[in-house]
Parts: structure tokens; sequence; C-alpha cells
């Protein structure tokens, strides 16, 4: 079975640009997530979806960060206008979202913001 | 609020030796459950193994094992027989409130093990 796939795996923008991610979940899980990793402030929820209705947006850090889920196979993250202190992993990561709620993550973005 | 502490920022073992990694956890909900995940330094993060906070025995999958002691509110890992694979960081999460749609996880800051030939 696939995992869930992100795109693109690797991301390098200047500063002030547009910057979309992207995320197809595992098929059947109910719950997508977002997280954003950084050496300094370690693994951050972002914000976190179920049955596509977004549930927990309070890591978003400003309003400069928005994200999507318009079905069940495909969520967007997107940075506009994109700053240098945006440069990091992020993490898509799906559930079942019941039984143990273990969450499965895809292989991660890297962004480097210049 | 909850929280998960791990103080080890790092450890070393020898291979094919035991390592134990510390986790606590604070959570007001009587129900949880506690996660640990492993990070290579390839990136991705693996789901490891689960344990519930009304399982009544520890939980095992494989080499790895959790030694969970409700009453101190820990959940530590214990990684058998060490591999070089096993290099890695390790994660401890939990998710609590269970009485609301919620599965959000808060995540430990991190433990990196480093295995010695």
């Amino acid at each position: 079975d696939a995992g869930v796939i992100q795109s693109p795996r690797h991301e390098v923008t200047e500063m002030g640009q547009e910057v979309t991610l992207r995320c197809k979940p595992i098929s059947g899980h109910n719950s997508l997530f977002w997280y954003r990793q950084t050496m300094m402030r370690g693994l951050e929820l972002l914000i976190y979806f179920n049955n596509n209705v977004p549930i927990d947006d309070s890591g978003m850090p400003e309003d400069r960060f928005s994200a999507k889920m318009p079905n069940a196979s495909f969520s967007t993250l997107k940075i506009q206008p994109s700053e240098p202190r945006d440069s990091a992993v992020y993490f898509c990561a799906s559930s079942t979202g019941t039984g143990r709620y273990e969450q499965y993550f895809g292989p991660g973005t890297r962004l480097t913001v210049t | 609020a909850q929280k998960i502490t791990q103080t080890q920022p790092g450890m070393f073992v020898q291979e094919k030796e035991a390592v134990t990694l510390d986790c606590t956890y604070d959570t007001s909900d009587p129900s949880y459950g506690l996660f640990w995940y492993k990070q290579p330094s390839s990136g991705e993060m693996i789901f490891l193994i689960y344990q519930g906070s009304y399982d009544q025995q520890n939980a095992t999958e494989g080499r790895y094992s959790l030694n969970f002691q409700k009453a101190r509110k820990s959940a530590n890992l214990v990684i058998s027989a060490s591999q070089l694979g096993d290099s890695a960081m390790y994660f401890c999460a939990m998710r609590a409130t269970p009485k609301t749609s919620y599965d959000k996880v808060i995540f430990g800051p991190g433990t990196s093990l480093s295995v010695i030939p």
C-alpha cells in the first residue's frame, strides 16, 4: 500500500514568493496533519483536518500560512509570502481517526527560503 | 496542560546491548495513548509502538518494548539487542482528550541514539 505522499521533496525559493506544499494521505484515513520541524522548535503541529474539515489550526504561525483539504485524498499548505524563517521540514501525516490513532508520516518537504 | 518530557538529549549504546530511552508525560485525562516514533538521518518519521492508558500489559513490537509505569507517568522505550540501524532520533508522543473528536498528538523534544559498533 502506498504511504503518505508529499510533493515536492525539496523546495528552494526566494523570500516573498508563494510556496505550495502538497499531500496525499493514505487511502481510508480520515485525519490529516501538517507539522513543521526545525532544530530550534522541534516538531510543531500546524493544523489538522478530520473528514476534510479543519479541526485545529491554532499552530498556524500567522496569516501567511493557509491550508486546504478539498477532498479526502488531497491537501495543500500554502505560504504567501514566504520568509527565511519559514525554512524547515514540513511533514504531512494521516491517521484512521479511530482505534490507536497512530499517525503515519510522509517523507517531508524540505523548504529553504533565501 | 499536557506535556511530554524526554530528558536525554543524546544516548550511546554498544551494538547488541539493550538501551532504555526515557519519557515522562503529564495529562489530567484518564484515557490517553502513548507512542514512540523513530526518525533516522534520512528524515522520515516511523511509528514504532503504542501503549493505551488502560492496557494491562506493556506493549511489545519485536525488539521494542514499552516500560509503562502509569503511577509515575512514564513510558520508557526499551530497545533490545541494538543494531547499527537503530541510530536515530526517537520521539515520545501522547494523544489525549478522548472526549472530543480530536486525535491530536503532542511530541516530546526527542532523544538522539547512537549505536557504537
